[in-house]
C-alpha cells in the first residue's frame, strides 16, 4: 500500500527557511522510474509543481523558483525533503508531495498536504 | 514553459448530464496529459493519464481524449460525487511540469 505524508511547520515567519519532509511507504525511490515531486496550492488557487527527485537522484525544479528550492532524499528513511529559504507571505499554501512512476509523470499517489502559513 | 489553458472556468450542471471539459496546451505535448479531480480540502486524485487511459479504480463514466494541443475530459451521467474542480497537467515537455487553472463543476 502506497502512502505519503507531508510534515513541517504550520507557521513560518517571513525571511525564514521552510523545511518540509515527505515520508513515504509502499515503494522505493531507488526503483527505476520512480519520481517524487513537491507541489503547492495557495488558498483558492491552482496547483503549482515545485520540484522533483528521481530514482537516480536527478533533480528538477520550477523555472520561477529554481534559485530558492532544494530537494533531497534519504533513501534509508524513505524521506524526501524540500527546503525553501527566505519565505514570503506569497508562499502561503498547502504543500503536497506526490509520486509518479514509469514513463508517465502523472501523479498517481498524493499525500494529504500540509498547510504552511507565512506571517509575522 | 508550456501554458495549459482550461475552459470553461466554471460549469453549472445537473446530475445525470454529460459534461465536457477542455484543456489546451500552448505547444504540443503529444499524449502526455493527465486529468485530476480535487474536492475541497482534499488532495487531487488522478483520473486520466496518457490523455485517455483511466487510472485504476476510476469509473468508466470518465473518459479522456485528444492529442497534441487539444484535450477533453468527458463525464457521462454526472453523479453528485463528481462536483469538484478538475485540473489538466502536461508532462510532455518538462521541466517544468505545468497545470491548468482548473474547471469547477458545480450544481445548477
Amino acid at each position: 500500500q502506497v502512502t505519503l505524508r507531508e510534515s513541517g511547520p504550520a507557521l513560518v515567519k517571513p525571511t525564514q527557511t521552510l523545511t518540509l519532509t515527505c515520508t513515504f511507504s509502499g515503494f522505493s525511490l531507488t526503483t527505476d522510474g520512480v519520481r517524487l515531486s513537491w507541489l503547492r496550492q495557495p488558498p483558492g488557487k491552482a496547483l503549482e509543481w515545485l520540484a522533483l527527485i528521481d530514482w537516480a537522484d536527478d533533480k528538477s525544479y520550477s523555472t520561477s523558483l529554481r534559485t530558492r528550492l532544494a530537494i533531497s532524499r534519504d533513501t534509508a528513511k524513505n524521506q524526501v525533503v524540500l527546503t525553501m529559504p527566505n519565505v514570503d507571505p506569497a508562499d502561503t499554501a498547502t504543500y503536497f508531495c506526490a509520486r509518479s512512476y514509469s514513463a508517465s509523470t502523472a501523479f498517481d499517489f498524493w499525500g494529504r498536504g500540509t498547510l504552511v502559513t507565512v506571517s509575522s | 514553459e508550456i501554458v495549459m489553458t482550461q475552459s470553461p472556468a466554471t460549469l453549472s450542471v445537473s446530475p445525470g448530464e454529460e459534461v465536457t471539459l477542455s484543456c489546451r496546451a500552448s505547444q504540443s505535448v503529444g499524449a502526455n496529459l493527465a486529468w485530476y479531480q480535487q474536492k475541497s480540502g482534499q488532495a487531487p486524485r488522478l483520473l486520466i493519464y496518457g490523455a485517455s487511459t483511466r487510472a485504476p479504480g476510476i469509473p468508466p463514466r470518465f473518459s479522456g481524449g485528444g492529442f497534441g494541443t487539444e484535450f477533453i475530459l468527458t463525464i457521462s451521467g454526472l453523479q453528485s460525487d463528481d462536483f469538484a474542480v478538475y485540473y489538466c497537467q502536461q508532462y510532455g515537455n518538462w521541466p517544468p511540469i505545468t497545470f491548468g487553472l482548473g474547471t469547477k463543476v458545480e450544481t445548477k
